[in-house]
């Protein structure tokens, strides 16, 4: 069965430093999200693609976030520098296409000491 | 006020009840979306629903247009079905962003 795949699984890191994260949405899903997960509350959507373009990244604070599509298949999303307050579950999904229903891999966990 | 509302927020049962979850919300929307996620795991997509009834398994939605509330329910339930349980809605504005709940922590003991 298809899946969206995203590594690393968990990551710990110090604050003001970099990390990367990787997603690989389910093939032929043109549409691909980013969330963030604090503990305890709802998913909040940081930047929708569609194929190789931004859609949506109202909500991704860009001073210190980014987010790539290069070829319109698998995603990195940035943080340049780490903040105390970004540990939390950083979600991708992926959807045929924007309102259809959406596809969540594992997540990737992330500390900043 | 938040626009999608869930209760109850913790949810603790005997394996084998019957379990409803409840979500209510204030706008007007084009789907419902009832979604699992287990402790420090990923999210599953249970259903999504904009009429009537589904079914999977033990797990049933349901969705009142009219009333804007929506149930999941979990028969037989089990102790593997311990998770938190999250309704979010797609607005019918243009960009078909999701609104999400604040899920229900359900806990089902042996």
């Amino acid at each position: 069965e298809a899946e969206v795949a995203q590594s690393p699984r968990y990551k710990i890191t110090e604050k003001s430093q970099a990390v990367a994260f990787w997603c690989d949405p389910i093939s032929g899903h043109a549409t691909l999200y980013w969330y963030r997960q604090i503990l305890g509350q709802g998913p909040e959507l940081l930047v929708q693609f569609q194929d190789e373009s931004v859609v949506d990244d109202s909500q991704l604070p860009k001073d210190r976030f980014s987010a790539e599509r290069l070829k319109g298949v698998d995603s990195t999303l940035k943080i340049q520098p780490a903040e105390l307050g970004d540990s939390a579950m950083y979600l991708c999904a992926s959807s045929t296409g924007p309102g259809n229903e959406q596809f969540f891999g594992p997540g990737t966990r992330l500390t900043v000491l | 006020k938040n626009e999608v509302e869930q209760s109850p927020q913790n949810l603790t049962a005997q394996e084998g009840e019957f379990i409803t979850i409840n979500c209510s919300y204030s706008v007007g929307i084009s789907a419902l979306h009832w979604l699992q996620q287990h402790p420090g795991g990923g999210i599953v997509s249970l259903f999504m629903l904009s009429s009537g009834k589904k079914k999977h398994g033990r797990l049933i939605a349901t969705i009142n247009i009219q009333e804007k509330h929506s149930s999941l329910h979990i028969t037989a339930s089990h102790p593997r079905d311990s998770a938190v349980y999250i309704c979010a809605v797609r607005g019918m504005d243009s960009n078909y962003q999701l609104i999400w709940g604040a899920g229900t922590k359900l806990i089902i003991k042996p």
